[in-house]
Parts: C-alpha cells; sequence; structure tokens
C-alpha cells in the first residue's frame, strides 16, 4: 500500500486556525476519497473526487474544502478548526467504480 | 445517511468460535465489498462479491451475497486472535460504508 501516503501522520492545531492534510497516490487512480471516522460512527465520506478538477460533497462536507489540480493529489482543508473535527482522517484512492478502495495510513487530527 | 447497515456493532468471543457480520442495504447493490480495519490501523480491502447468491472463501473466512443482492455476510470459522479488528462492507457506489463491527477475540 506504498502508493497513497498521507500527510502529516499526527496533527494538533488550535480551534479557528486553518490546517491542509495532505493526500497522494502513485497508481493515477480515477477516483479519491476523504473520510473521517470516529468511534461509533464508522467511515463517514466528507469528499470525493472523480478525476481532476472534479469533486463532490460526501455525507459531511460542512466545514471542509478540497481541490484536485492533479490526478495524484488531493488535499483536504479545514478552513476554521473546531474541536468536533477531532478525528482519524483516511484518504483513499481506487481506480474506479467496482474496485477495492486503497486506503492510506490516516492522519490524526487533534483540535485543541 | 449511510445506506448499508451492519450488524452487530461489537462482537467478542472466544477464540475458537466461529464468528458473522451481517450487512444490509435498502436498495439493490451492484457489488459488495469487505474490509478489515486491524486497531490502529487503515482498512483493508478483503473481497469483492457481485454475483446474486455469490458465496466467495479466503482460507476461515466465507464471503455471501444475498440472493436479492441487498445483504452479505462475512463469516469466521474457528476465530483466531489475529482476526481481531473492525469489519466493514461498502456497498454504495463512492460513498456507503457500513459501521463496521468490530471482533475481540479473548485467548
Amino acid at each position: 500500500d506504498a502508493g497513497i501516503t498521507q500527510s502529516p501522520r499526527y496533527k494538533i492545531t488550535e480551534t479557528g486556525r486553518q490546517v491542509t492534510l495532505m493526500c497522494h497516490q502513485t497508481w493515477s487512480h480515477s477516483y479519491m476519497f476523504w473520510y473521517r471516522q470516529d468511534l461509533g460512527h464508522g467511515l463517514r465520506l466528507i469528499y470525493y473526487s472523480a478525476a481532476a478538477d472534479i469533486t463532490d460533497k460526501g455525507e459531511v462536507p460542512d466545514g471542509y474544502v478540497v481541490s484536485r489540480s492533479k490526478t495524484e493529489n488531493f488535499p483536504l482543508t479545514l478552513e476554521s478548526a473546531t474541536r468536533s473535527q477531532t478525528s482519524v482522517y483516511f484518504c483513499a484512492s481506487r481506480t474506479g467504480e467496482g474496485y477495492g478502495y486503497t486506503f492510506g495510513s490516516g492522519t490524526r487530527l487533534t483540535v485543541v | 445517511g449511510q445506506q448499508v447497515m451492519q450488524i452487530p456493532q461489537y462482537q467478542h468471543v472466544q477464540e475458537g468460535e466461529d464468528f458473522t457480520t451481517y450487512c444490509n442495504s435498502s436498495t439493490t447493490l451492484s457489488n459488495i465489498q469487505w474490509y478489515k480495519q486491524r486497531p490502529g490501523g487503515h482498512p483493508v480491502f478483503l473481497i469483492q462479491l457481485v454475483k446474486s447468491g455469490e458465496v466467495k472463501k479466503q482460507k476461515r473466512l466465507t464471503f455471501q451475497f444475498g440472493e436479492a443482492k441487498k445483504n452479505s455476510s462475512l463469516h469466521i470459522t474457528a476465530t483466531q486472535t489475529t482476526d481481531v479488528g473492525t469489519y466493514f462492507c461498502a456497498g454504495r457506489r463512492n460513498t456507503g460504508f457500513g459501521q463496521g463491527t468490530t471482533l475481540q477475540v479473548k485467548p
């Protein structure tokens, strides 16, 4: 799974600050996704992208912004971090419909 | 909300016992995928089922897709401590993971 990399692995930030989580994949997969994982909520989709310059909202998009200017990168920005955004964030990619997701190792974000 | 529901949410078993988790959808699925997430790790793709009534096996794991393609199950025979983790199903295109079933195995 070395082909999808998330950074940083851990991040502590203050309420109100902007923070960007990075995701990079080396396979040229069309689809990329951002999920957050919280106890009791499983994996909830924040945003996804079907191709460069095409993004769409998922289940919980409020407070987040994404961009995808290049196929391999899909950064997630928290415009003004809140404590409720403390979570583990996973980036994932897949080559297309009907194929399995490959997940990154995750970013554990704490907002204080 | 999520379109696939998983039960149970948690399961504790004694090592050697069997374990089953179920995934149910309100709509017909084109396919269903299963993932395993070890504690502290990330979800890892296990398998995909596509055909109605399909059954696939991976060693002690048996995956089934219902005839109506609205439900699926993962059965583990004779659990081992290495089976510990959370098992997720994913069905709806580009979004829908179940909440997962967390399995704990007592040695």
